[in-house]
């Protein structure tokens, strides 16, 4: 079983619709995660990040971490054509030792219609 | 500030060849990784460093070499390069510090083709 589990897609929906991206983890020992968005041809770049378990929301987005589970979530609200990118999931342990690492789910590539 | 730069932005090599990639970065980060971004693979980690003088192995080290010499440059090297080395390739630096987040910052990607 691979660290970091992400289902690829590809996922179209349309424009307003709600979007929910997922991966699940098999190390206990995580405790930082992250979303970052990539951008056709570009670098990724970090959107949102929730450290342990809990919910965080930024504006349209929200952050969903679930330990027991070993599962989070990405949702964006009232999706926009500019959301269309692919989304990694990512995450580490605490400090010392390797945690600075990430270990990366293989990405979701959204697409949002207008 | 520039962030995270990459040279060259795209490359053509002959199996065989030789190249160096260059990251620099100008937010003082002490730490910088180079990645691979292949189709169905995700990003893996070739090498890092934790700081100047000091490289380190990641996931998929072998036919690359790495040097930090500097502490805002992480130069790439390909000493013979193979067509399973075709791929997109990222820079990305980092604070040392437990920060709240410790966030990687990427720089735009080096696409490499070897024929």
């Amino acid at each position: 079983q691979k660290e970091v589990e992400q289902d690829p897609g590809p996922l179209s929906v349309p424009e307003g619709a709600i979007v929910s991206l997922n991966c699940t983890y098999s190390n206990s020992a995580f405790q930082y995660f992250m979303w970052y968005r990539q951008y056709s041809r570009k670098g990724p770049e970090l959107l949102m990040y929730t450290y342990s378990s809990g919910n965080k929301e930024d504006g349209r987005f929200t952050a969903q971490v679930d330990k027991s589970s070993k599962y989070i979530s990405l949702f964006i609200r009232d999706s926009q054509p500019s959301d269309s990118a692919t989304y990694l999931c990512a995450m580490r342990g605490n400090s010392g030792g390797s945690n600075y690492k990430l270990t990366f789910g293989k990405g979701t590539l959204l697409t949002v219609n207008p | 500030n520039a962030g995270v730069t990459q040279t060259p932005k795209f490359r053509v090599l002959k199996t065989g060849q030789s190249m160096t990639l260059l990251c620099a970065q100008d937010m003082n980060h002490e730490y910088m990784y180079w990645y691979r971004q292949d189709p169905g693979m995700g990003l893996r980690l070739i090498h890092y460093s934790v700081g100047e003088g000091t490289t380190a192995k990641g996931e998929v080290p072998d036919g690359y070499n790495v040097s930090r010499l500097k502490k805002q440059n992480f130069l790439l090297g390909l000493e013979s390069a193979a067509p399973s080395q075709t791929s997109v390739y990222f820079c990305a630096s980092s604070f040392s510090q437990d920060r709240p987040l410790r966030e990687q910052y990427f720089g735009p990607g080096t696409r490499l083709t070897v024929t």
